[in-house]
């Protein structure tokens, strides 16, 4: 079964770091870009980047350059969105997604849903 | 706000026939896909390419694009299709992926 399992529910302070994972299996992880996705609480769905993780070539949507970094490690099928410093505007619940060449998301991780609080 | 416009909420009774649109320059050039997300569930794609449905999803689910809009239909709708719908497709640079900003969906 192809299939894309996240890390589970962080809580965090304002202002520390924090890198969640999506483990891929059933299918090669090197065949397919990775898309990270965003969904704060009550609103809809944000398109943050992409991955290839076989050479882990990068492109970040503008309102999140800056902001996250997105990383693979290709030899464990797993793929990294990381913060360096927090903010309470982070909470939210976050998605990693198969992409397709013609920008199908089509296969999704169960979400992790992280929560930013002093 | 999003370079794809759905409009938020739409409703409608049981068993008839609703369309749920997503407009955007870039779509002109480029194929929606729509997806279907339950409350506290990840999205599941529903169409893809235009009018292509993922083994599993009823036939009930069709996709159609006219200029710059994207259309998901559903033929019949029945309780269970209660549920947010999203599309998707490249933003007007075509550089990257964006979002609509989904349209709440409610069976009558």
């Amino acid at each position: 079964e192809v299939q894309l399992v996240q890390s589970g529910t962080e809580v965090k302070k304002p202002g520390e770091s924090l890198k969640i994972s999506c483990k891929g299996s059933g299918y090669s992880l090197t065949t397919y870009w990775i898309a990270w996705v965003r969904q704060m609480p009550g609103k809809g769905l944000e398109s943050m980047g992409i991955i290839y993780p076989s050479d882990s070539d990068t492109t970040y949507s503008p309102s999140f350059q800056g902001q996250v970094t997105i990383s693979a490690d290709k030899s464990i099928s797993t793929a990294y969105l990381q913060w360096s410093s927090l903010k309470a505007s982070d909470t939210a619940i976050y998605y990693c997604a198969r992409k397709t060449p013609s920008d199908v998301f089509d296969i999704w991780g169960q979400g992790t849903m992280v929560t930013v609080s002093s | 706000s999003s370079e794809l416009t759905q409009d938020p909420a739409v409703s409608v009774a049981l068993g008839q026939t609703v369309r749920i649109t997503c407009q955007g320059d870039s779509l002109r050039s480029y194929y929606a896909s729509w997806y279907q997300q339950k409350p506290g569930q990840a999205p599941v794609v529903v169409i893809y390419d235009k009018d292509n449905r993922p083994s599993g999803i009823p036939d009930r689910f069709s996709g159609s694009r006219s200029g710059n809009t994207a259309s998901l239909t559903i033929t019949g709708a029945q309780a269970e299709d209660e549920a947010d719908y999203y599309c998707n497709s490249r933003d007007s640079s075509g550089n990257h992926v964006v979002f609509g900003g989904g349209t709440k969906l409610s069976v009558l």
